[in-house]
């Protein structure tokens, strides 16, 4: 258990909706980093957030968006969901933003299923 | 730009032999280097990682790579294969930010009894 959580496990919704993806950072780890793992792409990092405040963006796209709260939850908002946006999204914390000595912890992964 | 390849989509070994999956990175630096395992319906667990000190680097669970900076190589390996080994392995190389994070496309690996 790596004692990242992340609710819900599993996620079933139609095209067009939105939903939304929480994790909850290893206590005292002030990173967040967001994931998504599809068949076609693999695993592709979306975003980070360190201490409430976006620190690196990758393949995210407009549709998506998230943010880290004064608790240092983190909330994955994806919207106008798409066939292809059923994937598995992960999120990982660090106890730090970058450099030789982080390493990320994952949760367990949210399986989301657009019909 | 950074990428990172592995080798074999696939590998299949039997239960007490040694594994290898292969990893290439290509990097304009000097990169952070990462090996983690995905169980079924499980998230990645981190194996080991490279980051400039002693080029070849023990994991968890038996497993180790070598960074070879000539052959922009770092295989993992481990000396007898067991069947926990079961899963999805990628390799990860990583730049100066989050946003350089690359995974590589993962090796299946199975064990034969």
């Amino acid at each position: 258990d790596s004692g990242v959580t992340q609710t819900p496990k599993h996620l079933i919704t139609a095209t067009g909706q939105r939903v939304t993806l929480r994790c909850s950072p290893r206590s005292g780890d002030l990173s967040v980093y967001w994931y998504q793992q599809s068949l076609d792409q693999g695993l592709q990092f979306l975003i980070q957030y360190y201490n409430g405040e976006e620190r690196a963006k990758g393949n995210i796209l407009e549709r998506f968006s998230a943010q880290q709260f004064p608790d240092l939850h983190s909330e994955l908002n994806l919207s106008s969901l798409e066939l292809g946006d059923s994937a598995l999204y992960f999120c990982a914390s660090s106890s730090r933003t970058s450099g030789d000595q982080e390493t990320q912890y994952f949760g367990p992964g949210t399986r989301l299923l657009v019909l | 730009a950074q990428s990172v390849t592995q080798l074999d989509s696939h590998v299949s070994v039997s239960e007490g032999t040694p594994v290898l999956l292969r990893c290439n990175y290509s990097s304009s630096y000097s990169p952070s280097l990462f090996w983690y395992v995905q169980h079924p319906n499980k998230g990645l667990q981190l194996l080991l990682k490279y980051t400039s000190a002693a080029t070849l680097v023990k994991g968890i669970n038996g497993f180790e790579a070598e960074f070879k900076k000539s052959e922009t190589s770092f295989h993992l390996t481990k000396p007898s294969a067991h069947m926990s080994d079961a899963a999805e392995y990628f390799c990860v190389v990583r730049g100066s930010s989050a946003s350089k994070i690359i995974f590589g496309s993962g090796t299946r690996l199975s064990i034969r009894p």
